[in-house]
């Protein structure tokens, strides 16, 4: 498809569980977005590649939460030892532009952490 | 955590009526964005606004920047079942990078 694909759409996880969830950007977006949504609330940033660059991290709630891209295509959040504050909805965004205000979201990943 | 103040919270309207929304802040945004987003699926851009005092339409909507920079506004005229869903202002500056600053959106919902 033409859109942002992530992977899984649900996930479990036990508490102290490790998860990896991944997206697929628009192809040929340069720029790619992490952010967590919290229900009943909007977006918030957790993090920013530009192509395999990491440019902002500032937004990674602990050191629990790591972000990769290695190939600048690809990215996966992985949220090591996960506690029950972690469950949210992470949404995935890519934008054509190195500095993209317009970004195009994925479907998110839920994440229960039980 | 938000920044950025979105009222009113929920609207309940009928079917054919126009409807007006709007986000506020404390701080000058030099880009304003509307979502939409539905149950389960992610937010749609809807709009994108670069400059203090534009006006710019896709449809039946209609958003403004306004000219202090530190609001926005999104109508929806002659509204229809398919309207119902979160609307979410986004704000971004350069300050913070390609970064988008979102409210906690109005709930609309549309009776037939």
């Amino acid at each position: 498809g033409a859109g942002v694909s992530q992977s899984p759409r649900y996930k479990v996880a036990k508490r102290g569980q490790d998860v990896a969830l991944r997206c697929d950007p628009i192809s040929g977006h340069v720029s790619l977005f992490w952010y967590q949504q919290a229900l009943g609330q909007g977006p918030e940033f957790l993090t920013y590649f530009q192509n395999e660059a990491q440019l902002d991290k500032s937004g990674l709630p602990s050191d629990r939460f790591f972000a990769e891209r290695p190939e600048g295509s690809v990215s996966t959040l992985k949220i090591q030892r996960t506690q029950q504050e972690d469950s949210a909805v992470y949404l995935c965004a890519s934008s054509k532009q190195t500095s993209g205000y317009e970004q195009y979201f994925g479907p998110g990943t839920r994440l229960t952490v039980t | 955590g938000q920044q950025l103040n979105q009222s009113p919270q929920s609207m309940f309207i009928q079917e054919g009526e126009d409807v007006s929304m709007n986000c506020t802040s404390s701080s000058i945004f030099n880009t304003w964005l509307w979502y939409k987003q539905d149950p389960g699926e992610g937010p749609v851009l809807l709009i994108a606004l670069y400059k203090a005092g534009e006006l710019t339409s896709n449809g039946r909507l209609t958003a403004q920047f306004g000219i202090t920079r530190k609001d926005s506004f999104l109508n929806i005229s002659a509204s229809i079942p398919s309207d119902v869903g979160i609307y979410f202002c986004a704000g971004g500056r350069e300050s913070s990078g390609s970064r988008l600053t979102f409210g906690e959106g109005t709930q609309l919902t549309v009776n037939p």
